[in-house]
């Protein structure tokens, strides 16, 4: 059973447009949410992240919306640069087990292509 | 400053070998937990580790082990590796064991064969 879900497995995009991308989680246990931006050969890059109390936060170019009542977050980023062509994976932070122990669940990514 | 280490980067092995896989964490951080990422999928919870002692543990079997040390750097341990356990291995440390951004290494990747 997927908790995180980022059903676009890919996206183009124009360089200088907006780009979009989705995530959906189904456990309401989750309190904190991130958006981790990966290249081939390294380890995922933490972006931008939100609490559940929040329903916007901006970084930049960056921008993270936060939908509680229909378990949804997204990713803006505006302009979209050629460098942001990368795997986006959305995550989301809960208490594992009760045990004082805080894990990240993740989707599956999206890859982003920003077209010049 | 230096960002969370993993040492090896790539690691070929045998079916039934026992590999160790290293890392150190970003100065200040206290908490270690170790993910592993098989191809086309996002990282999956394996443990963390905070102040020496297992915090959490995820759906992995006992082959699965690892430890911190007094220095905050962390092992994984997988004995007895099947075909399955190819994948990339990946490290994060945060400051302690509820702050919520964990920062990753660049990963192991291991290949089982």
């Amino acid at each position: 059973d997927q908790q995180v879900k980022q059903n676009s497995p890919s996206l183009s995009v124009q360089e200088g447009r907006i780009s979009i991308l989705n995530c959906d989680y189904t456990n309401s246990m989750f309190d904190y949410f991130l958006w981790y931006k990966k290249y081939p050969a390294e380890g995922p890059t933490f972006l931008i992240s939100i609490s559940s109390i929040k329903d916007k936060n901006e970084d930049g170019r960056f921008t993270v919306f936060l939908n509680k009542s229909a378990k949804h977050l997204s990713l803006h980023i505006v302009p979209s640069q050629p460098g942001d062509s990368a795997v986006y994976f959305c995550a989301a932070s809960s208490e594992h087990s009760g045990a004082g122990s805080y894990q990240l669940t993740f989707g599956k990514g999206t890859k982003l292509s920003v077209i010049p | 400053d230096a960002g969370v280490t993993q040492s090896p980067t790539h690691l070929i092995k045998t079916r039934g070998q026992h590999v160790t896989l290293r890392c150190s964490p970003i100065s200040g951080h206290k908490s270690v937990s170790w993910y592993q990422q098989v191809l086309g999928q996002g990282p999956q919870f394996i443990f963390q580790y905070y102040e020496k002692e297992e915090r959490g543990r995820g759906n992995f079997p006992d082959r699965f082990s690892a430890r911190q040390f007094p220095n905050y750097s962390s092992e994984l341990n997988v004995n007895a590796l099947l075909l399955g356990d190819s994948a990339l291995y990946l490290c994060a440390s945060s400051l302690g064991h509820r702050a919520y951004e964990q920062y990753f290494g660049p990963g192991t990747r291991l290949t089982v064969t």
